[in-house]
């Protein structure tokens, strides 16, 4: 019962680090979703895809790039990072359908830029 | 992007009475979500509402789909202390999900 799994769960960069969060679903969910988390801050969605090979951005995408080779894997980079990227980042994948809705979500990826 | 205003805030309430939360948009959704998230984790799907007017439970949980499909609430009867965490409404348009500010729920024993 895997679902969504996110990689690494915690991380610290420096300011003007690179790196890539993993995200992996098991449910061959063709919808995927990275959201980031700010506090009292809801959810903002940065960048998602509709399936392999599309991806199209949300409200928050610039510092983030997105791929997505495979249904299975959608993977977050972030160059050159920022103090204001600091965040909690989700993961999160769907089937979309006639009745479309359910988000199925990861564990989380807590990140801290200083 | 879209604004989804939550209320309220956060609620501190005694164990057994009931909650009451709602959420509004300025925009039309096809679909509206309530989630709740616990310390630590993603946040997991409580009820979906799919059409305008629409009442959904689930166990304790009542959910509306206003009819203006701009607005929904959530209720929560006789709450128990592991109804504890931060709700969330989240409105569907298109491909995007957009979520509300959230409510933070305490249930004092």
């Amino acid at each position: 019962n895997a679902g969504v799994t996110q990689t690494p769960k915690f991380r610290i960069l420096k300011i003007g680090q690179s790196m890539t969060l993993q995200c992996t679903q098991d449910m061959n969910h063709n919808y995927m979703y990275w959201y980031r988390q700010d506090p009292g801050m809801g959810l903002k969605l940065i960048y998602y895809s509709v399936g392999a090979g599309i991806t199209d951005k949300g409200e928050v995408p610039n510092g983030y790039n997105v791929s997505r080779s495979t249904t299975e894997d959608f993977p977050l980079r972030l160059e050159l990072a920022a103090p204001s990227q600091t965040s909690v980042y989700f993961c999160a994948s769907s089937r979309q359908g006639r009745l479309t809705g359910e988000l199925f979500f990861g564990e989380g990826s807590r990140l801290t830029v200083l | 992007g879209q604004q989804l205003n939550q209320s309220p805030q956060s609620m501190f309430i005694q164990e057994g009475e009931d909650v009451s939360m709602n959420c509004t948009s300025s925009s039309i959704f096809n679909t509206w979500l309530w989630y709740k998230q616990d310390p630590g984790e993603g946040p997991v799907l409580l009820i979906a509402l799919y059409k305008a007017g629409e009442l959904t439970s689930n166990g304790r949980l009542t959910a509306q789909f206003g009819i203006t499909r701009k607005d929904s609430f959530l209720n929560i009867s006789a709450s128990i202390p592991s109804d504890v965490g931060i709700y969330f409404c989240a409105g569907q348009s298109g491909n995007q999900f957009y979520f509300g500010t959230g409510t933070s729920l305490t249930v004092i024993p």
